[in-house]
């Protein structure tokens, strides 16, 4: 157990609709990165967030985004999906941002099926 | 363009002997390297890392070597297991801090 949680574990939808995914991370860590997991481009980093500001940016759509709340909890919303939105999300967090080196924990992931 | 690349989608190897996964990446700028395991279904579990400042770091039956000159890196695994059958990723990042991915290589350790 990495100590970093994500809700839900499964999410089944349909084309054009929005969903949220939630991620809270392991106590004390500032960081929250996202990451997407496809079938054809494999992992890839979306977005990180440090102690409630946006820091970072990757392939993240401009349909999806993201915040991290003042409890340090972060939320990554997708909307007007498509079929090609299917995946994994995961969410990492670490302690502190840029400049130092550190590890990041992974939470287990949340399925999004969009049907 | 993969700035880190796995070109060994897998390796099958028996019990108690070594495996040994390679990476490769491009981008000089990396400075942290780590290697998760990943089971299906589930989130990446780290497993070992090494800083650009070093070429060697051993955790028990994990150690990884890091060759700067060839921008490359490897995992060994002594003696290997049949619980160590799963997808290994290794993973690079530099003062942004975000991971860049392998593809991954799908171990499998025959009883």
């Amino acid at each position: 157990d990495s100590g970093v949680t994500q809700t839900p574990k499964h999410l089944i939808t349909a084309t054009g609709q929005r969903v949220t995914l939630r991620c809270s991370p392991r106590s004390g860590d500032l960081s929250v990165y996202w990451y997407q997991q496809s079938l054809d481009q494999g992992l890839q980093f979306l977005i990180q967030y440090y102690n409630g500001e946006e820091r970072a940016k990757g392939n993240i759509l401009e349909r999806f985004s993201a915040q991290q709340f003042p409890d340090l909890h972060s939320e990554l919303n997708l909307s007007s999906l498509e079929l090609g939105d299917s995946a994994l999300y995961f969410c990492a967090s670490s302690p502190r941002t840029s400049g130092s080196q550190e590890t990041q924990y992974f939470g287990p992931g949340t399925r999004l099926l969009v049907l | 363009d993969q700035q880190v690349k796995q070109n060994s989608p897998s390796l099958s190897v028996q019990e108690g002997r070594i495996s040994i996964l390679n990476c490769d990446y491009t981008n000089s700028m990396f400075d942290y390297f780590l290697w998760y395991k990943k089971y299906p279904a589930e989130g990446p579990t780290f497993l070992i890392s090494i800083s650009s400042i070093k070429d060697k770091n051993e955790d028990g039956r994990f150690t990884v070597f890091l060759n700067k000159s060839a921008k490359h890196l490897s995992l060994h695994i002594v003696p290997s297991q049949p619980g160590d059958s799963a997808v290994y990723f290794c993973a690079a990042t530099g003062s942004a801090r975000q991971l860049t991915f392998g593809s991954g290589t799908q171990l499998t350790v025959l009883p």
